[in-house]
């Protein structure tokens, strides 16, 4: 019973580079998130999606792009990394919407040098 | 501005020792508040929804309460396993999800 999987756990990259953050549920979830979590400060959305073909963003979209793949996957793109994107990033999917119960992946640590 | 604070930041407890965590907020029109704990390297695991002033929820040792502008979470005679940091969220009426700082619990054997 695996919930969510992020990959990968960790990461440096240089700036100006790009990636993926990968992001998969196994519980049939509708709803997934993505929010990043930094010292001294709440966790904050990213982007999410409601539902499969969906996507809307959220408190901090800027530097970030998204696609929800499925229904199991959602996954998070920078496209030109920036110090300022260090953080731990968090997925998370609920059945649909908040009000239902959400499950958190492990994190996926970033490091922008 | 919706905002939700979380206090104390940080907390120690000896084993046994009761006390409560305070989330209050301020939010246009509470649709849920919801109370996580996070294990350090790890991501947040639900505990509790609370949806209207007066409704209480427990588990175990943990015990949410809520009210029309504050949640209190009560941790009756703790264990080390206990420590961890303990998140708050709300949802407001337009569905934005607002994450307090959390507070960092302690419980020392």
């Amino acid at each position: 019973n695996a919930g969510v999987t992020q990959t990968p756990k960790f990461q440096v990259l240089k700036t100006g580079q790009s990636m993926t953050l990968q992001c998969a549920q196994d519980m049939n979830h509708n709803s997934m998130y993505w929010y990043r979590q930094d010292p001294g400060m709440g966790l904050r959305l990213i982007y999410y999606s409601a539902s499969e073909g969906t996507t809307d963003k959220g408190e901090v979209p800027n530097g970030y792009n998204v696609s929800r793949l499925n229904k199991r996957e959602f996954s998070l793109r920078l496209e030109s990394a920036a110090p300022s994107q260090t953080s731990v990033y968090f997925c998370a999917s609920s059945f649909r919407g908040w009000n239902t119960e959400a499950f958190f992946g492990q994190g996926t640590r970033l490091t922008v040098v | 501005e919706d905002q939700v604070t979380q206090s104390p930041e940080a907390l120690r407890l000896q084993e046994g020792e009761s006390s409560s965590l305070n989330c209050s907020y301020t939010v246009s029109g509470l649709r849920g508040l919801f109370w996580y704990r996070q294990d350090p390297g790890k991501g947040p695991e639900f505990l509790f929804t609370l949806y209207s002033a007066g409704e209480e929820k427990e588990k175990e040792r943990l015990k949410a309460t809520l009210t029309k502008k504050e949640s209190f979470l009560h941790i009756t005679a703790p264990k080390p396993e206990d420590s961890a940091t303990y998140l708050c969220a709300v949802q407001a009426e337009d569905d934005k999800i607002i994450f307090g700082k959390g507070t960092r619990l302690h419980i020392l054997p």
